[in-house]
């Protein structure tokens, strides 16, 4: 079926490292691709999102790049501080039936001193 | 905060008895979603609503149901039907019908059966 695969389910990396998740998707007509931020306790929040006209995003240490062709898309961040640790999601519109907001299954990412 | 309340934040209930999840938004968008979230799986759809009156089945749906009677409301009922309904479920809602703007997320639900 129709979904969105994210990998690694864990990363951890040093302070000052760059983290890199990154996402697949099934449906080509995909068209809007939003990352979300959700820390412990706390509910989701959105911290970058990427249309399908576009190649790359940045804002500030975040960049997502987007692969229309291979259907696979990445965000990255740089300079990574002990505030980054958190659980990232990332999400594309699944359409056929309806527009589907489906979310993949997360990566823990953890920032160490 | 505010904008999207959902409630109660923490709920019990006892097998065999079904349970409604409430959901308002004062934003003002036509987009509403539930969310179920348990360890290691993400974030799976049960139902979403692209504007009042109408919604579609996610991808988890049996065992739920939902109405759309109000633009600002979307409450949740989890029936009997389903099986292992202890979860921490979220609520959201967007601007766009079509979704592809930001969800915002209400600050969650947490059922637990006993």
């Amino acid at each position: 079926g129709e979904n969105v695969e994210q990998h690694p389910s864990t990363l951890s990396v040093q302070e000052g490292d760059s983290a890199v998740i990154k996402c697949t998707y099934s449906d080509s007509a995909s068209n809007y691709f939003p990352w979300y931020k959700q820390e412990l306790g706390k509910r989701p929040q959105l911290i970058i999102d990427i249309r399908s006209n576009v190649g790359e995003k940045k804002d500030q240490r975040i960049a997502v790049t987007l692969n229309k062709t291979a259907k696979h898309f990445s965000l990255h961040i740089t300079e990574t501080q002990p505030e980054d640790s958190a659980v990232y999601f990332c999400a594309a519109i699944i359409t056929g039936g309806g527009n589907k907001l489906t979310f993949g299954t997360g990566t823990q990412l953890k920032v160490e001193l | 905060d505010g904008g999207i309340t959902q409630s109660p934040k923490y709920l019990f209930r006892k097998e065999g008895q079904n349970v409604t999840l409430s959901c308002e938004q004062n934003l003002n968008h036509d987009a509403m979603y539930w969310y179920r979230q348990d360890p290691g799986q993400g974030l799976r759809l049960i139902y979403y609503s692209q504007i009042v009156n109408d919604f579609q089945k996610g991808d988890i749906a049996e065992g739920y149901s939902v109405s759309r009677e109000k633009k600002e409301s979307f409450p949740l009922t989890v029936t009997s039907a389903q099986k292992n309904p202890t979860a921490f479920y979220l609520c959201a809602s967007s601007m766009s019908p079509g979704m592809d703007t930001e969800a915002f997320f209400g600050q969650g639900t947490r059922l637990t059966v006993v």
